[in-house]
Formats: C-alpha cells, sequence, structure tokens
C-alpha cells in the first residue's frame, strides 16, 4: 500500500511568513495526526482528527498554528506567522483503527529565519 | 497526564555485541506501548507494540521488548547489533481509553555502533 504522503519536503521561510504542509494519509484511513519534531526531541502532537472532525488540539498553539481536514482526507496545517521556535520537522500519520498501529510521513522540516 | 522517559542519551554498541535500550513510562492504566526507529531525514518506523497479553513482544529487525508492569518499562532489546542499526530509538506510550489516541514520545537514544 502506499504511505503517508507529505509536501513539501523542505520549507524555509523568515519569521512572521506563513506557511502551509500538506498530507494524504493511507487510503481508507480515518485517524490522521499532526506532530512536531523539534531536533533532538521526539515528536509531539498537535492535533488528531477522526475523519473530519478534531478529536484532540489540547497541544495546538491556536494563535498561530490551524489545520483542517476537508472530506476527511486530506489535511493541511498551516502557521501564521511563524516565529523562529516553530523550526521544526512536521509530521504526518494515519491509522485505520485505534492503536492498530500508526504509519508515519517522511515529515516536513521547516526553518524559519 | 501520560509522560515517556528514555534515560540514555546516547548508547555506544560494537557490532555483533547485545542492545538494551531503556524507557520508562508513567500512565494510570494498561497502556499501549510502542517503539519507533528514525534514521536521519527520514520518518518514524514502527519496530513493535504492546497492546495486550504476552509481555515480551517482538519486532522486526530481531528486535524485541519486555513490558514490566510493576517496573513501568518496556526496555527495547537486540541479542546482536549491525551498523546499519545506528539510528534514533523512540519509546512512546498511547492511551488505552476512549477518545484521543495519540502518542506521547520520549525524547530518544540515539545509538552508535562502533566498528
Amino acid at each position: 500500500e502506499a504511505g503517508v504522503a507529505q509536501s513539501p519536503r523542505y520549507k524555509i521561510i523568515e519569521k512572521r511568513q506563513s506557511v502551509a504542509f500538506w498530507c494524504n494519509p493511507i487510503s481508507g484511513h480515518a485517524t490522521l495526526y499532526w506532530y512536531q519534531q523539534i531536533l533532538g526531541q521526539g515528536p509531539k502532537l498537535l492535533i488528531q482528527f477522526q475523519n473530519n472532525g478534531v478529536v484532540d488540539d489540547s497541544q495546538l498553539p491556536k494563535d498561530r498554528f490551524s489545520a483542517e481536514r476537508l472530506k476527511g482526507v486530506d489535511s493541511t496545517l498551516k502557521i501564521q506567522p511563524a516565529k523562529l521556535e516553530d523550526s521544526a520537522v512536521y509530521l504526518c500519520a494515519s491509522s485505520l483503527v485505534r492503536a492498530g498501529g500508526y504509519t508515519f510521513g517522511s515529515g516536513t522540516r521547516l526553518t524559519v529565519v | 497526564a501520560q509522560s515517556v522517559t528514555q534515560p540514555d542519551i546516547h548508547i555506544t554498541v560494537s557490532e555483533g555485541a547485545s542492545l538494551e535500550l531503556r524507557c520508562n513510562y508513567s500512565y494510570g492504566a494498561t497502556p499501549y506501548l510502542f517503539w519507533y526507529v528514525q534514521s536521519p531525514g527520514q520518518g518514524l518506523q514502527l519496530l513493535l507494540k504492546y497492546f495486550s497479553g504476552d509481555t515480551l513482544v517482538q519486532g522486526i529487525k530481531g528486535f524485541e521488548a519486555e513490558f514490566k508492569r510493576s517496573q513501568s518499562s518496556f526496555n527495547l532489546r537486540k541479542p546482536s547489533v549491525h551498523w546499519s542499526d545506528a539510528a534514533e530509538y523512540f519509546c512512546a506510550v498511547g492511551e488505552s481509553g476512549g477518545g484521543a489516541d495519540g502518542l506521547t514520545f520520549g525524547k530518544g537514544t540515539h545509538l552508535i555502533i562502533q566498528p
């Protein structure tokens, strides 16, 4: 089966600019997650979708981050305006069933200068 | 709130030697436990997972892990490491109840293989 697709692979922006990341989960996977991985740390959950509804966004900095999953398939994560501390890899993951095993994409590496 | 501790930031092992990576978790009920591996510039690959049942779990690439409830631990082991095992290893815990099931990760252990 095809994996979790993410784009772009890399992005460099200046602080205060906006940026968007795209994720296409494995076909049929109802649950989609966005994680932020800062260099030297483990991934941190930002938001979890079940179909097109939000299950958990308690760790999403809502003043600058937003995410949507229209039609319960693809998802976009947006940062506006970006800060230097947002430099990280943004990972998307999907799963078919609860705790059935999460498949991660290769991530988008964001550098804010 | 759940948490994961990986006490070793770096571990160096000679090729062919045995390996044990430590993981301790904090969670009120029986957790779902995972080990992932991440090579530079790559996403996370699942090595193994524990949900219930046999506390010794076998994974891919010759890895295994043992769930010890009394010690709140889920240590990863491999009897003989290969140079290709050099990578970052993450332990993670997930909620076994209903609702949100996103993972909480440890900070990772960087594995270095000496020739």
